[in-house]
This record gives C-alpha cells, sequence and structure tokens, in this order.
C-alpha cells in the first residue's frame, strides 16, 4: 500500500520569506511524486511532479521540490513567499510499478502573512 | 478544449434519494477517477478506470457505483444518499503513457443530503 504524511495542518509564513511544505511518502517501489493547489472553492491546480532524474524538481509559479530517496521525503519549497500563495497544498504519491491511482496526503494549509 | 468538466456544481439531496455525478473530459485520456474531499482528511479514491468498460474501486467505494462505456465518461452513481456522504466530489483523469502524468481535476460537485 502507498501513504503520504503532511506533518503539519498549517504553516504560517511572513511575505518575502522563503517557506517549505513537508511531505513523507511510502510506497512498495519506484515513486511518482505530485504537488498540487487548491485555492478556495476550487479543484486542485498542479505545481510539479518528480518521475525521475533529478532530485531538485521546478514547478509551477516559483515553486519547487526536492526529492530525497534516503529519507523518503518531496518537500516543497519556495524563495519568496507571496501573500497570493496562500492556499490549501496537497502531497500525492503513486507507485511507478503499480495499478493504483494517485494518493493524497490530508493537506496542509500555507498562510503568507503580509 | 475543456478539459474536465463535472455536472452540477452544487446539490442537495433528502437522505434515501438517488442521482449521479457526471464527468466528462475531452482530452482522449485513458484514467478517470472519482474522489471525495472531506475536511482534515484530504482526498479519498471512491472509484477509478483505466479505459471504457474497466472499473475498480478505491479506498471508499460503498455506497458508489460507477460505469465506464466510453473514454469520455464516467458517472458516479449514489444509490441511496446518506448524510455521511455529503462531501465535495472531484473528477480527475489523466494520460497514462510515457510513465504516467499528473491529474486533471474537474472544479468539483458540493453535495449535501439532508
Amino acid at each position: 500500500a502507498q501513504s503520504v504524511a503532511q506533518p503539519e495542518d498549517q504553516v504560517n509564513v511572513a511575505e518575502g520569506n522563503p517557506l517549505t511544505v513537508k511531505c513523507t511518502y511510502s510506497v512498495s517501489g519506484n515513486p511518482y511524486l505530485f504537488w498540487y493547489v487548491q485555492y478556495p472553492n476550487r479543484g486542485l491546480q498542479f505545481l510539479l511532479k518528480y518521475i525521475t532524474g533529478d532530485n531538485l524538481v521546478k514547478g509551477s509559479y516559483g515553486f519547487e521540490a526536492e526529492f530525497n530517496k534516503s529519507q523518503t521525503s518531496f518537500h516543497l519549497k519556495k524563495p519568496s513567499a507571496l501573500v497570493s500563495d496562500s492556499a490549501l497544498y496537497f502531497c500525492a504519491v503513486r507507485d511507478l510499478g503499480g495499478a493504483d491511482g494517485l494518493t493524497f496526503g490530508k493537506g496542509t494549509h500555507l498562510i503568507i502573512q503580509p | 478544449n475543456a478539459g474536465v468538466t463535472q455536472t452540477p456544481k452544487f446539490q442537495v439531496l433528502k437522505t434515501g434519494q438517488s442521482m449521479t455525478l457526471q464527468c466528462a473530459q475531452d482530452m482522449n485520456h485513458e484514467y478517470m477517477s472519482w474522489y471525495r474531499q472531506d475536511p482534515g482528511m484530504g482526498l479519498r479514491l471512491i472509484h477509478y478506470s483505466v479505459g471504457a468498460g474497466i472499473t475498480d474501486q478505491g479506498e471508499v467505494p460503498n455506497g458508489y457505483n460507477v460505469s465506464r462505456s466510453t473514454t469520455e465518461d464516467f458517472p458516479l452513481r449514489l444509490l441511496s444518499a446518506a448524510p455521511s456522504q455529503t462531501s465535495v466530489y472531484f473528477c480527475a483523469s489523466s494520460y497514462e503513457g510515457q510513465g504516467g502524468d499528473g491529474y486533471t481535476f474537474g472544479s468539483g460537485t458540493r453535495l449535501t443530503v439532508v
């Protein structure tokens, strides 16, 4: 079985500061990893993904994520936070060799304070 | 190119009523799935389909039926609505080739069962 943990329900960051949203995962094989963002009353929007290759993945809106196989982590980062980054962020995982769909974490509310 | 279209956007049902949530995609994606989103629980997979004529159960399938007669459509049926099915429902689709990709989500259906 595959699973995702997002240990923080909420992350508060001052505008202009760097931000990190944490994610750890568990799969039996090699992972596909994703980050999605959800704004109020909207569907989920794709931010970035890791399949293979460089451990540092760059995505939309200046976000990036670092894949760490030894720590089974895929933390989302941004060097300088904007108030407009405030939203609900989901990490998701899929087993490369499996037939199951994406398994999502419970989500982390990111609040950027002006 | 509309992406993933869900109808209706809002629905109120009485306990015991049945209804169908519609989902259609125009991207020729093989994979389609239904998730429900509840506060503090992230997204949980209800049913999924890897192609026309093929469906399978996800994490929380009880009380829901699906069918996939065409590549484009993947309706979700509530057989006898219960208050526990009050939730926001998201349909998602993806291209499964070349190692897989992220999901495209619809904008959601907010269902209230009274």
